[in-house]
């Protein structure tokens, strides 16, 4: 069983530019959650997409979208970067709302 | 929406002895409390998690504690080891959507 995977594992963009992340689920997974991590804090709830619909959004603009694929792969996208974007990006695959099981994660720096 | 505090924010314990980390939550509603174990540069993953239903529950070392009525709960580690050094997490959710962290706990276990 392949666990969630996540790329680009770095990136560098600078402010105005968008921004596309991407997750594999871990087999068998439907659910997938995105997270914001700044450094030193706990991650932040960005959006959750279940069965290819959002389900539940965080405290976060709507320059924040995602989409999530019949294979239950999903995509962060975020427009308009701001120097705040900052931060470790985190996707997190379950199945229906069991056991959240996290990626390595997508490095953003916005300059 | 749910708002989650952890404390403290860091801690430094020798080898052998045991480590306690809090966290309370606001939103009663809130049945799933996991906690989360994130090593430098690596994933977040699940160490050990109760539901509203229990009161405690235990994994060799590690326990978790739940007090609903005060809306707060417990890691212990007990013997550490320096392996357990990394950065904890504590969360709260209703049903896994919109799981709420709290900033962490960074653990340093001297050997």
């Amino acid at each position: 069983e392949t666990g969630v995977t996540q790329s680009p594992t770095h990136l560098i963009k600078t402010r105005g530019q968008q921004v596309t992340l991407r997750c594999s689920s871990q087999s068998g997974h439907n659910t997938v959650s995105w997270y914001q991590q700044a450094l030193g804090q706990g991650p932040q709830f960005i959006f959750q997409y279940y069965r290819e619909e959002e389900n539940g959004r965080g405290n976060f603009p709507p320059r924040f979208s995602g989409l999530q694929f019949p294979n239950y792969s999903s995509e962060l996208n975020v427009n308009a970067l701001e120097l705040d974007d900052s931060a470790l990006y985190l996707c997190a695959s379950s199945l229906d709302y069991g056991e959240l099981f996290f990626g390595e994660g997508s490095r953003l720096t916005v300059l | 929406g749910e708002n989650v505090e952890q404390h403290p924010s860091t801690l430094s314990v020798q080898e052998g002895d045991s480590a306690v980390i809090k966290c309370t939550y606001s939103d009663s509603a809130s049945n799933y409390f996991p906690w989360y174990k994130q090593e430098l540069g690596k994933r977040p993953q699940l160490i050990i998690d109760i539901r509203s239903n229990v009161g405690e529950k235990k994994d060799q070392r590690i326990a978790v504690t739940l007090n609903k009525t005060a809306k707060h709960f417990s890691l212990h580690i007990t013997e550490t080891q320096p392996e357990d050094s990394a950065v904890y997490f504590c969360a709260a959710t209703d049903n896994n959507n919109d799981m709420r962290f709290g900033a962490g706990t960074r653990l340093t276990v001297k050997p």
